[in-house]
């Protein structure tokens, strides 16, 4: 079963900010949210991951709702690399149910 | 982000001939390393977790003797596709992670596998 949503797709200009939604209205307390990427032909990378609070690392920014019902990642200069299709996972900190499990996730496409 | 290495990076194949994919954590010890299969235009499916010492749990539908997967050491998962056949083709990445609760998962680069 799908435990998260996103839109197939979206698209921004180079420099700007990409801000992709997520929603998980049935996520458990203990729950993380988890956001990878996977360009192309590659094996996804790990970009950021949350519990209750706002995230920020180098590469993005995860902001979730007080409800914890949905998030989004914020990449806050998009360039023509950051195309990609991100996926966006919410995940049991241990346990059978602590492996990612991958929906079909967005596709961003970052135009010149 | 840590490390994980595959080999090779492609592979191409008779029918019928058995295939290895080797899968290293390079600068962390994974206590349980993950495969996963990938077709076209789709998303990544999970084949197995396997633990450190232990048989691996297989995911509804993967047969455990057409993949074997052996994780012998804390750096070093193999999976062998056994008696490939066109239909095995896919995109295998596999996927490691430490034993600590919560801690993050890190992927592979993947194997591409071509089954003449």
């Amino acid at each position: 079963d799908a435990k998260t949503t996103q839109p197939p797709s979206m698209d921004c200009a180079e420099g700007r900010a990409a801000n992709l939604p997520c929603n998980h209205s049935t996520i458990s307390g203990n729950e993380y949210v988890y956001w990878y990427r996977q360009i192309h032909s590659q094996g996804p990378q790990y970009i950021i991951h949350g519990l209750k609070n706002n995230e920020t690392n180098e590469m993005a920014s995860l902001i979730i709702t007080e409800d914890r019902k949905s998030s989004t990642l914020i990449l806050p200069h998009a360039t023509l690399r950051d195309t990609a299709v991100y996926y966006c996972i919410v995940r049991y900190p241990t346990g059978a149910n602590s492996k990612l499990t991958f929906g079909k996730g967005i596709t961003l496409s970052v135009r010149p | 982000g840590a490390v994980v290495s595959q080999h090779p990076s492609r592979v191409i194949c008779k029918s019928g001939t058995s295939v290895k994919i080797e899968c290293r954590s390079l600068d962390f010890q994974a206590t349980t390393m993950f495969w996963y299969r990938q077709f076209p235009k789709q998303s990544l499916m999970l084949m197995a977790t396997s633990n450190e010492g232990s048989k691996a749990t297989y995911e509804q539908g993967v047969e455990k003797d057409k993949f074997l997967i052996n994780h012998a050491s804390l750096t070093l998962s193999t999976l062998t596709v056994t008696s490939a056949h066109p239909e095995d083709s896919s995109f295998y990445i596999c996927s490691a992670r430490r034993g600590r609760p919560g801690d993050t998962q890190y992927f592979g680069p993947g194997t591409r596998l071509t089954v003449l």
